[in-house]
């Protein structure tokens, strides 16, 4: 069926990356764009960039510029989200999220803690 | 960047009830709108696309109205599932943008 399945819990330490994927099944992969939300802890959604799995092209919000790495693997229906210099404030649950935001991936939670 | 107001940020009301919440976009947006519902521990769920057109699947007690700058999502009659989280999006230009959320509890 239609999914998006992402990676599982992440545990990491202050100043290291995480990469998060997100593995489309069910559609057709490079027809629908591929944003990357979090949420941090008891707080609102936060967008965080857009790719274009089709051509690999990426727009990042600001707020992630120089840390966030979006990728993507045709072969596999697979885009990965890469965030590195990690900070206790980066705790929050990560989704994948398609096209107009129609189809969410179930989330992944990225603890960072010494 | 397109800034999103939200209000309000938590409401109480009844199973029944009328409910209302708006988003504000401080530039035109045209109808590049969302409205997304959340439950605690669970994904965003999309209820309204292009600002008024009702998500396949969701049920008809949800709406959503505006253009432009000012935008609504209406619950004709709140129901017990109805109580979660409610989110806009602004899709219009880039750095797409989330509402601050409205927390629909219970009276």
């Amino acid at each position: 069926q239609v999914q998006l399945v992402q990676s599982g819990a992440e545990v990491k330490k202050p100043g290291a990356s995480v990469k998060v994927s997100c593995k489309a099944s069910g559609y057709t992969f490079t027809s629908y764009y591929m944003h990357w939300v979090r949420q941090a802890p008891g707080q609102g959604l936060e967008w965080m960039g857009i790719i274009n799995p089709s051509g690999g092209s990426t727009s990042y919000a600001q707020k992630f510029q120089g840390r966030v790495t979006m990728t993507r693997d045709t072969s596999t229906s697979t885009v990965y989200m890469e965030l590195s210099s990690l900070r206790s404030e980066d705790t929050a649950v990560y989704y994948c999220a398609r096209g107009y935001f129609d189809l969410w991936g179930r989330g992944t939670l990225v603890t960072v803690s010494s | 960047d397109i800034q999103m107001t939200q209000s309000p940020s938590s409401l109480s009301a009844s199973v029944g009830d009328r409910v209302t919440i708006t988003c504000r976009a401080s530039q035109g947006i045209r109808n590049d709108l969302g409205w997304y519902q959340q439950k605690p521990g669970k994904a965003p769920k999309r209820l309204i696309y292009a600002a008024s057109s009702l998500q396949s699947g969701v049920p008809s007690r949800f709406s959503g109205s505006g253009s432009g700058t000012e935008f609504t999502l209406t619950i004709s009659s709140l129901q017990p599932e109805d109580f979660a989280t409610y989110y806009c999006l602004q899709h219009n230009s880039y750095p797409w943008v989330f509402g601050q959320g409205t927390k629909v509890e219970i009276k």
